[in-house]
């Protein structure tokens, strides 16, 4: 029930194109999805979050777009240059009873390869 | 960077030793998570602290334990090391205990031999 199951494991893009990644939910009490960006050898950064009272949001070339009703979630990666090139990870999160929040239940993540 | 800190980066130890991790976080955050990141589980959830209390609890073997201090930096003990337990273990720390951000530190890497 608290699995985040993200596709695909590995993807390649051109320079200019645009990357999708995946990712669906199980656990209908998860209340903010964020996705993180991580380099080789370097901790996952914050890259865009949504709630489930929006169907999208975009910062610059990145873009959330929430389906609740299907329970599922993707990043879509405007323009995608070399320099985005990493692993992508999606998350989840619920709060708890009395209002905390519980860690967050990551997918298993994206290599994502931009080629020039 | 992301204002978390941890030190050591790296940490080479036998199998049955005990290491401790340590984990600063970003300045008047109140709320730290360890999370452990492995080739086989991926990033996976093991304790949160707020303001010295432990919050939530995730996938945490009985041999680790953690706490926060005072100055709210936090230390993940690690003790009965066995082979399996080699992986990055992470820091994050947010501002409260419900708050989305949560933010990483640049981790530890852990090899047990």
């Amino acid at each position: 029930q608290q699995q985040v199951k993200q596709s695909p494991q590995s993807l390649i893009v051109q320079k200019g194109g645009i990357s999708i990644i995946n990712c669906a939910y199980e656990n209908t009490a998860f209340d903010y999805f964020p996705w993180y960006q991580q380099f080789p050898g370097k901790g996952p950064a914050l890259l865009i979050a949504i709630r489930p009272d929006v169907s999208e949001k975009k910062e610059g070339r990145f873009t959330i777009s929430f389906n609740k009703s299907a329970k599922q979630f993707s990043l879509h990666i405007m323009d995608s240059q070399p320099g985005d090139s990493a692993t992508y990870f999606c998350a989840a999160r619920s709060l708890l009873w009395g209002g905390g929040a519980d860690g967050l239940t990551f997918g298993k993540g994206t290599h994502l390869i931009i080629q020039p | 960077d992301s204002g978390v800190t941890q030190t050591p980066k790296h940490l080479i130890t036998a199998t049955g030793q005990r290491v401790t991790l340590r984990c600063s976080p970003r300045s008047g955050d109140l709320s730290v998570y360890w999370y452990q990141q492995s080739l086989d589980q991926g990033l996976q959830f093991l304790i949160q602290y707020y303001n010295g209390e432990e919050r939530a609890k995730g996938n945490i073997l009985e041999r680790f334990s953690a706490q926060q201090f005072p100055d709210l930096h936090s230390e993940l003990n690690l003790s009965s090391l066995e082979l399996g337990d080699s992986a990055l273990y992470f820091c994050a720390s947010s501002s409260t205990t419900s708050s989305y951000e949560q933010y990483f530190g640049p981790g530890t890497r852990l090899t047990v031999t």
